[in-house]
């Protein structure tokens, strides 16, 4: 079974600082998605990451991909009050569901 | 996605009752997706399409059956509802492209007293 973990769930951080979140999968899979969540709200796509080394950048958020580690990161460089946010990654479950597995997500909060 | 739009976007019903949540999607996807979040659950897959009147269930699908009679449209309707199914519900359609990228519905949040 398929199983994505998340850390931290919780993430205060200062704006201006860099900090990175971490996306462990316990099988192999071929592609991981990186989904951004306000509260109330949908969740919107931020990468979608397809092979070993991938490595995605928009503003201030990078994402990269090792498939031998089963590991993505998403990295936020100087970070500002508008990234607030809750921040999923989803491991495609492979077979012929084509269903995406939820990490718990983190929630990150950036104080002035 | 602009294209996908949920309805109710907001229920609240009776223990017992039977609901029925509605995504419409108008990009043509075959394969459609339910998920219902829940705090510190993420999100969870209910039940999947791929294609009209084709269907499977999901890691959670007790207490949930769907139909897509339509490209469409693709219904999740609750038998009979309980109060452990109050939660947020999200359609998502997969599109066609290599990255395989599923583009999420607006939400109905639904409440079972």
């Amino acid at each position: 079974e398929l199983k994505v973990e998340q850390n931290p769930l919780f993430l205060s951080m200062q704006e201006g600082k860099n900090y990175t979140i971490y996306c462990n999968y316990s099988t192999t899979s071929d592609r991981l998605y990186w989904y951004r969540q306000d509260p109330g709200k949908s969740l919107e796509s931020l990468f979608v990451l397809l092979s070993n080394g991938a490595v995605k950048q928009e503003g201030r958020l990078m994402a990269s991909l090792d498939t031998k580690a089963r590991l993505s990161t998403l990295h936020i460089t100087a970070a500002v009050h508008d990234l607030s946010a809750t921040y999923f990654c989803a491991v495609d479950g492979g077979g012929s569901q084509g269903n995406l597995i939820f990490g718990k997500g983190t929630k990150l909060s950036v104080k002035p | 996605d602009a294209g996908i739009t949920q309805s109710p976007r907001h229920k609240v019903t009776e223990t017992g009752t039977p609901v029925t949540l509605r995504c419409h999607q108008t990009e043509n996807h075959r394969y459609m997706y339910w998920y219902r979040q829940d705090p510190g659950h993420g999100l969870r897959l209910i039940h999947y399409s791929y294609g009209v009147k084709d269907t499977d269930k999901g890691e959670v699908s007790d207490g949930y059956s769907v139909s897509r009679s339509k490209t469409e449209d693709f219904l999740l309707t609750l038998e009979s509802a309980t109060s452990s199914q109050t939660s947020v519900y999200f359609c998502a359609p997969q599109g066609r492209e290599v990255q395989y990228e599923q583009y999420f519905g607006p939400g109905t949040r639904l409440t079972v007293t």
